[in-house]
């Protein structure tokens, strides 16, 4: 069935390094759109970022994903992790435009100085 | 815009006992969507509503859970006979139909049944 795997359930990195969460799909639909939300602790989850094009970088906050539907997958990465983004992340998808949203697993992401 | 509203942000229920948790949405959204989260199965989707009619409730188990939109401004889930596998932090989001259809959510209700 239609569904989002992210493999890595908790990734540690050291400040100032890069870091990749990994993000990807099955669906029968041609229409999709992704989406990474953040949600910091005892917070409600909040968009990070939003992609319906194909091989697209979107960015925001310093973060970047791109929608590869060849590989289907949508990572998020940064270049240089700060103390402040360690959070929960989910990848999460759209289909056929609809506002229900299937969510991945969730990653959490522990920064360390 | 005060964002998504749910109440109460923490609720302790006996088993056997009924919990309904409360959600407001953001003014003007016409769709209002209930999640589960757990440490184990991540944001699990429960049911949506659009324009206040059900449109999709595949995620809510069949039996003693409900969920219902009587009106644009507030959403309910009923959980009759709570048992201690439904503590969790129960979810609710809004957003607008059509565009981007981003969801924005509450804070949650985090449901403790002993």
């Amino acid at each position: 069935g239609d569904s989002v795997t992210q493999t890595e359930g908790l990734v540690t990195v050291t400040e100032g390094l890069p870091v990749k969460l990994n993000c990807t799909y099955q669906t029968t639909y041609l229409t999709i759109a992704f989406f990474w939300y953040v949600q910091y602790l005892n917070e409600a989850p909040q968009v990070l970022l939003r992609s319906s094009t194909d091989n697209k970088r979107t960015e925001h906050q310093g973060f970047h994903a791109t929608l590869h539907k060849s590989s289907s997958s949508f990572h998020l990465q940064k270049s240089s992790a700060q103390l402040s983004d360690s959070a929960l992340y989910y990848c999460a998808l759209s289909q056929g435009g609809s506002a229900k949203l299937i969510f991945g697993e969730g990653t959490k992401l522990t920064v360390s100085s | 815009n005060a964002g998504v509203i749910q109440t109460p942000r923490h609720k302790v229920t006996g088993k056997g006992q009924e919990a309904t948790l409360w959600c407001e949405p953001i003014s003007g959204h016409s769709a209002v969507f209930w999640y589960r989260q757990t440490i184990v199965q991540g944001l699990e989707f429960l049911t949506y509503f659009r324009n206040q009619a059900p449109i999709d409730d595949s995620g809510m188990p069949k039996e003693r859970f409900s969920a219902q939109m009587p009106n644009q401004s507030h959403s309910t889930l009923k959980i009759q006979s709570t048992q201690p596998q439904d503590s969790a932090v129960y979810l609710c989001a809004s957003s607008l139909v059509g565009g981007e259809n981003t969801l924005y959510f509450g804070a949650g209700t985090r449901l403790s049944v002993l």
